[in-house]
């Protein structure tokens, strides 16, 4: 299958500091892309959905301000957590589709654990 | 709207036994249906979907999923389960009207040696 990847897989921040997490696919053209946060025990929360060189779409909750997102290439897309507290520590994970079509899967990164301190 | 239900939160299973996670979804059209399974701090691996043509769907590692349009479930299954299928099972489902996947809560698998 296509690969994803996300780096890094874990990060420990200060307070108040901004996080950046790269998200890329190697093999292939993403042509959108999604950021989920996932808590313990819990299923995947989808933050936004990010199409190349557009703004992203936000789902209803998510503070736009807070988690930057941009999707510059066919192959990067980032998150940004800025002035990080410590309720925004969990689990970040993205994945990409490519331009197959809608009916393709989606491929998934790593995830990347962020702790804020 | 799309809607995906996981009922149980847990499944144990002996090693060798077959072994079945249940979902059921809700779609207003014809569903695109997809498994996805995690490891400890790890992202989403895919294991199999159902676009279109035949119900019974396998994937990879041995998994196999049947779609069942009348019951809108999409199970889970593999003949023999290995000590190393343990982690978490996610269902998914998109509606061919919507660009995003909506997961299941989750289920948890656990194989006993």
């Amino acid at each position: 299958g296509a690969v994803v990847s996300q780096h890094p897989s874990r990060v420990i921040c200060k307070s108040g500091t901004s996080v950046k997490i790269e998200c890329r696919s190697l093999d292939f053209q993403a042509t959108t892309m999604f950021w989920y946060r996932q808590f313990p025990k819990k299923s995947l929360m989808l933050m936004a959905t990010s199409n190349e060189g557009s703004k992203a779409t936000y789902e209803q909750g998510v503070e736009k301000d807070k988690f930057l997102i941009n999707h510059a290439s066919l192959t990067l897309s980032t998150l940004t957590v800025t002035s990080a507290h410590p309720e925004d520590s969990s689990f970040y994970i993205c994945s990409a589709r490519g331009d197959r079509g809608m009916n393709t899967e989606a491929f998934f990164g790593q995830g990347t654990r962020l702790t804020v301190v | 709207a799309q809607s995906v239900a996981q009922p149980e939160d847990q499944v144990n299973v002996a090693e060798g036994n077959p072994l079945t996670v249940k979902c059921t979804y809700s779609v207003s059209g014809n569903p695109y249906l997809f498994w996805y399974v995690q490891y400890p701090n790890r992202g989403l691996q895919f294991l199999l979907k159902y676009i279109t043509g035949d119900n019974l769907v396998k994937g990879s590692y041995g998994f196999e999923a049947e779609f069942n349009k009348s019951q809108t479930s999409f199970h889970l299954k593999k003949p023999s389960a290995l000590v190393s299928d343990s982690a978490l099972y996610f269902c998914a489902v998109r509606d061919p009207g919507y660009s995003t996947l909506t997961f299941g809560k989750g289920t948890m698998l656990l194989v006993s040696p």
